[in-house]
């Protein structure tokens, strides 16, 4: 069965990058054509949707945080990560990473079928 | 970007009753809309995509409808674990994928 499990630091200091690895377990990263993504939600807040990288390595982002924004694969790890730079405490919240799965024929429906459980992430000196 | 409006924002039932919840899109998203329900420390879960197709595993008191702008998830008879927070998702035009801000639905 598919498992995505989130690492990284939990505390990470104002203008610095955070960094968040997903690793991904019972399924090749490389197969299908899947999506990748990453979205947070702030304390007692709604879901943010960070941005995405495809099976093949195509991404795309929320344009709120493009220009802080990168997520890339690691396929001989089966991990995609996330790095958002410049952070301020606005960007303290619960980081999750998904599976985009396409259901159906063409075209296809995409969802979030799997996730992981999250990791808290707090900015502060 | 597509706004999701979701309503109302608490709704208190008893278990047994049945759970109306609106999604209100800020443009037509076809049917391109899912949602999830999350749980207090839990990931979101994947409920129905595509407007009204349920996930894998999701019983079928579950159902979701609308098209355009309107969308509704029913819970047809409200069981104890069903109370959590619920989320819909519009695919349609993107980036960003935007999220409603979340009807929570409570024990009365």
């Amino acid at each position: 069965q598919v498992q995505l499990q989130e690492s990284g630091p939990g505390l990470v200091k104002p203008s610095q990058t955070l960094s968040l690895t997903c690793t991904v377990s019972g399924v090749s990263i490389r197969s299908g054509s899947h999506y990748w993504s990453w979205i947070r939600q702030p304390a007692g807040k709604g879901l943010e949707w960070i941005g995405r990288i495809h099976t093949r390595g195509s991404t795309s982002y929320n344009p709120s945080l493009q220009s802080r924004v990168n997520i890339s694969l690691d396929t001989s790890k089966n991990q995609f990560s996330l790095d958002l730079y410049s952070v301020t405490a606005a960007d303290t919240a619960v980081y999750y990473c998904a599976r985009d799965t396409p259901f159906g024929s063409e075209p296809p429906v995409w969802a979030h079928d799997i996730w992981a459980q999250g990791t808290m992430v707090t900015v502060s000196s | 970007e597509i706004v999701l409006t979701q309503s109302p924002a608490t709704l208190s039932l008893s278990p047994g009753e049945r759970a109306t919840l609106s999604c209100r899109a800020s443009q037509s998203v076809n049917t391109y809309l899912a949602w999830y329900q999350q749980k207090p420390g839990q990931a979101p879960r994947l409920l129905i995509y595509d407007a009204s197709k349920r996930a894998s595993g999701i019983p079928a008191r579950f159902s979701g409808s609308g098209s355009g702008r309107d969308f509704t998830l029913t819970i047809s008879s409200l069981e104890p674990e069903d109370f959590a927070v619920y989320y819909c998702q519009q695919r349609t035009h993107w980036p960003p994928l935007t999220f409603g801000g979340g009807t929570k639905v409570e024990i009365k």
